[in-house]
């Protein structure tokens, strides 16, 4: 079945830094959705992302498809301890299924 | 509107017992999907059932086992429970039949001893 690998598996900023996180898949996409959970939480969703090239924007959030719809990634500005979890990227495929990224976990120090 | 609903929180059980989990979806939607969360293995796709039917089902033993009712809740069964089957169980709702935001419930955590 489709695998996605998600980059890095851990991210320690100071709060004001920003914070990237990446998923690549080696085969064609056709979207990608993003989840983060908190710590003690269940994933909530974020954004889905469909077409080539797509970016979409929330607030301090930036989410990207990659022209070839192999890669995706979720840029924070200015982190805030309020982002504090971890973010998954996940393919869908037949129906509801979703396969989930490893996940970052983001610590922001104040 | 009430989100998804899963009872017990939390559950502790004795290897070789067995455990039913259940699910209670947002109201109207009709996919109700599974997963198992641990450390070691991340968020891991059980299966999904549409409108009574199982329509997608993980790389799990057929320990794990499900079913949907015509009220759209579920309930996951795991028989002769393993060490290894401690873990934080998932539900997650969706209002279409596909690819659209899912909206998990708070989870039951399972431990075996």
């Amino acid at each position: 079945g489709q695998q996605v690998m998600q980059i890095p598996q851990y991210q320690h900023v100071q709060e004001g830094e920003d914070f990237t996180t990446y998923c690549n898949s080696s085969t064609t996409l056709s979207n990608i959705q993003w989840y983060k959970q908190r710590p003690g939480g269940h994933p909530v969703f974020l954004i889905q992302l469909v077409k080539s090239g797509e970016v979409k924007k929330q607030k301090r959030l930036t989410f990207q498809f990659g022209e070839a719809k192999k890669n995706s990634s979720l840029h924070i500005t200015a982190t805030q301890t309020t982002d504090v979890g971890t973010y998954f990227c996940a393919l869908t495929g037949g129906g509801n299924k979703l396969t989930f990224g490893t996940g970052t976990q983001l610590k922001v120090e104040l | 509107k009430a989100g998804v609903t899963q009872t017990p929180r939390y559950l502790i059980k004795t290897r070789g017992q067995q455990v039913t989990l259940s699910c209670s979806p947002i109201s109207g939607h009709r996919s109700v999907s599974w997963y198992q969360q641990t450390p070691g293995q991340g968020l891991q796709f059980l299966f999904e059932y549409f409108s009574e039917t199982q329509r997608n089902k993980g790389n799990f033993p057929g320990r794990f086992s499900g079913r949907q009712f015509s009220n759209s809740r579920s309930e996951m069964n795991v028989s002769t429970l393993e060490l290894g089957d401690s873990a934080l169980y998932l539900c997650a709702s969706s209002h279409k039949g596909e690819v659209t935001e899912a909206f998990f419930g708070q989870g039951t955590r399972l431990t075996v001893v």
